[in-house]
């Protein structure tokens, strides 16, 4: 089965920053999935991606398969970004048996 | 548009009482559906998933149980609540390795 490692587990920074989160994990997979949790508990998808790099306006997502290693990048951070963000990959296989999840990235931007 | 709803969003019960958690799919059809937990300051965690109608796989042993009675509806149930089944619990469907979706989340508080 597959497992995540997250970092950092907490992160603050001041408005502006450019923040860049880390996600390793430990078998080869066929997408790997970004996720932002509110504190109210819901969760969004940001980002699938297999391969290469993906961009939805400040959030950049890249992936490396060979090196079993995703980052996520926020371009000049707003307070509104604070929020947990999670990395998620599949179980095994093609993931119908669902995702193995790190224990997310606690952000708090600062005005 | 694919959507994902379930219900409650909060309830609070008692020790020993019974449990149901309701998940129903729009947009899609046979789509994969799966339970998750997140339990206080933890990461989520697969509690069971579905394939099919009738077609239920429980990865953590415990006093919960799930039910596929058709095929975008997923129900999560307990007879009888333990202080430990306290948490965010979470349904979601993706189907193979495409897009995933979160129902809003309930948060189950046992007294």
């Amino acid at each position: 089965k597959n497992e995540v490692e997250q970092s950092p587990q907490n992160l603050t920074a001041q408005e502006g920053e450019f923040i860049t989160i880390n996600c390793s994990y430990s078998v080869g997979i066929s997408a790997l999935h970004w996720l932002q949790q509110h504190p109210g508990g819901g969760i969004v998808s940001l980002f699938m991606l297999s391969s290469g790099k993906k961009k939805h306006g400040r959030l950049i997502a890249t992936i490396n398969i060979q090196e079993k290693h995703s980052s996520l990048h926020i371009t000049a951070s707003h307070p509104r970004d604070s929020a947990v963000y999670i990395c998620a990959v599949p179980r095994s296989g093609g993931g119908a048996d669902g995702l193995t999840f790190g224990k997310g990235t606690h952000l708090i931007i600062q005005p | 548009s694919q959507t994902i709803h379930q219900w409650p969003a909060t309830l609070v019960q008692p020790v020993g009482s019974p449990l149901s958690l309701e998940c129903t799919v729009e947009g899609t059809s046979n789509p994969n559906l799966y339970w998750y937990r997140q339990a206080a300051g933890r990461g989520l965690q697969l509690l069971f998933y579905s394939v099919g109608i009738g077609q239920i796989s429980s990865e953590v042993p415990q006093n919960l149980s799930a039910s596929r009675p058709q095929d975008r509806q997923f129900i999560l149930s307990s007879k009888k609540l333990l202080l430990s089944d306290s948490g965010f619990y979470l349904c979601a469907f993706h189907q193979g390795a495409g897009e995933l979706f979160f129902g809003e989340g309930s948060r189950l508080t046992v007294l």
